[in-house]
């Protein structure tokens, strides 16, 4: 079964730190890849996609991913986090098949202390 | 403000109750979906409705009965829940051409409490 597996739970980082989230996808085929983000309090909105072409995608507030296809990964990063960034991020693959089927990882909270 | 709405917020009910789930999307979109979110577990899609069809339906019980009147709304149908079932229920919709590639928008969800 197709699956995406995220390796931190809880990451705290201070501000101005970098920040990376690892998410590894199991193969399935052409895969289109996401991250997603909540707010504290606020709806799933979506921070970066990469369909196709270059690896390297940047997204909203600074944010940006590197599909690295050898490696089944999708990480996302930082140079330098806010305490604004604090939130859950989610890695999101979807494998289509006529519609978006998105398999949601389970989830990093992060937390940036001033 | 996303464009797509879920009705009520909160809702908490009693095991023998009969509820439902409101979603609205005023995005033009043909694809709509219904996901549970719990505490320590991943984003969990239920329902797939694609063009007032449902394409998906991911070995959710019975107790749970979407419906799609059209593409602007969707419902979500509850009956006889279990304790277990309290969550928060996110719908989301999105503009689905035959390959896929497109991003899905969240409504904010409606938390759910089953006593």
């Amino acid at each position: 079964a197709q699956s995406v597996s995220q390796h931190n739970h809880h990451v705290i980082l201070s501000e101005a730190a970098s920040l990376e989230l690892g998410c590894n996808y199991s193969y399935g085929g052409t895969v289109n890849l996401f991250w997603y983000v909540q707010y504290p309090g606020q709806h799933l909105q979506l921070l970066l996609k990469y369909f196709s072409g270059d690896p390297l995608v940047k997204g909203i507030k600074g944010f940006e991913a590197e599909f690295i296809k050898s490696k089944f990964s999708f990480n996302l990063r930082k140079p330098s986090v806010q305490w604004s960034d604090t939130a859950e991020y989610f890695c999101a693959p979807d494998w289509g098949g006529g519609y978006n089927k998105l398999i949601f990882g389970a989830g990093t909270r992060l937390a940036v202390h001033p | 403000e996303t464009g797509v709405t879920q009705t009520p917020r909160h809702l908490v009910m009693g095991m023998t109750n009969k509820k439902s789930l409101k979603c609205e999307q005023h995005l033009g979109h043909n694809a709509m979906y219904w996901y549970k979110q719990s505490a320590k577990k991943p984003l969990e899609l239920m329902f797939v409705y694609s063009l007032e069809e449902r394409v998906e339906n991911n070995s959710v019980p019975s107790r749970f009965s979407p419906e799609c009147p059209n593409s602007s709304h969707l419902f979500l149908h509850l009956h006889t829940l279990q304790p277990e079932d309290s969550a928060l229920y996110l719908c989301a919709s999105s503009q689905d051409p035959p390959e896929g590639k497109n991003i899905q928008y969240f409504g904010a969800g409606t938390r759910l409490s089953v006593l």
